[in-house]
């Protein structure tokens, strides 16, 4: 595997349900980031870890809730979902410091019924 | 609060044709600025990062350019392609590790 990797690539999932998207990057960066993307809307971002450590949540609903258990890996948990919740999650990581320029994984397809 | 505008929204050529897209953002403490293309249902690929320091980046047949003093960067591309046609989506960095994108130009390249 290379780049930015995550699964599922789609998933449909009830209002009640738990569920988890998975975010892995082979590219030794030691910051990952969550964006959500919208119909007709510019990417928002959700979080960003440095370190495994959280330096940003962008007022993202607590039935979001990420998780860094190392440089390598994110996750993103996801419980009692609304239907404007639907989107693509989106991945990506960068090296710390230097240019920062982020590299992004293709996308978890959600919709929520 | 940082914003990241692209015009036109959308754009179509014919296949060959020499194109321009504009991005304008209001940082004017820019690190760096990303552009990116995006296939229908996939992720962002990332094309060029221009630093603040630097005035243009080029890779192939794409030449991004940036001008801080206005706001401005733009993405050209030469002799375009059917293979061309996604939608485009530029970034700007400030002094945080936050992206803030604009809501990208849809080009298509038609034969």
């Amino acid at each position: 595997e290379t780049g930015v990797t995550q699964t599922p690539r789609h998933l449909v999932m009830g209002m009640t349900n738990k569920k988890s998207l998975k975010c892995e990057q082979h590219l030794g960066h030691n910051a990952m980031y969550w964006y959500k993307q919208s119909a007709k809307k510019p990417l928002e971002l959700m979080f960003v870890y440095s370190l495994e450590e959280r330096v940003e949540n962008n007022s993202v609903p607590s039935r979001f809730s990420p998780e860094c258990p190392n440089s390598s890996h994110l996750f993103l948990h996801l419980h009692t979902l609304q239907p404007e919740d639907s989107a693509l999650y989106l991945c990506a990581s960068s090296p710390r410091g230097g240019a920062y320029e982020q590299y992004f994984g293709p996308g978890t397809r959600l919709t929520v019924t | 609060k940082q914003e990241v505008t692209q015009i036109p929204a959308a754009l179509s050529v014919p296949e060959g044709e020499n194109l321009v897209l504009n991005c304008s953002f209001t940082d004017s403490a820019i690190y760096n600025l990303q552009w990116f293309r995006q296939d229908p249902g996939k992720g962002l690929t990332s094309l060029l990062l221009i630093q603040s320091s630097q005035r243009e980046q080029t890779s192939g047949r794409l030449n991004a350019s940036l001008d801080k003093s206005s706001g401005r960067s733009t993405l050209y591309i030469a002799a375009s392609q059917p293979g061309d046609s996604a939608t485009y989506l530029c970034a700007e960095r400030g002094g945080s590790e936050k992206l803030v994108f604009g809501k990208g130009t849809k080009l298509t390249v038609n034969p």
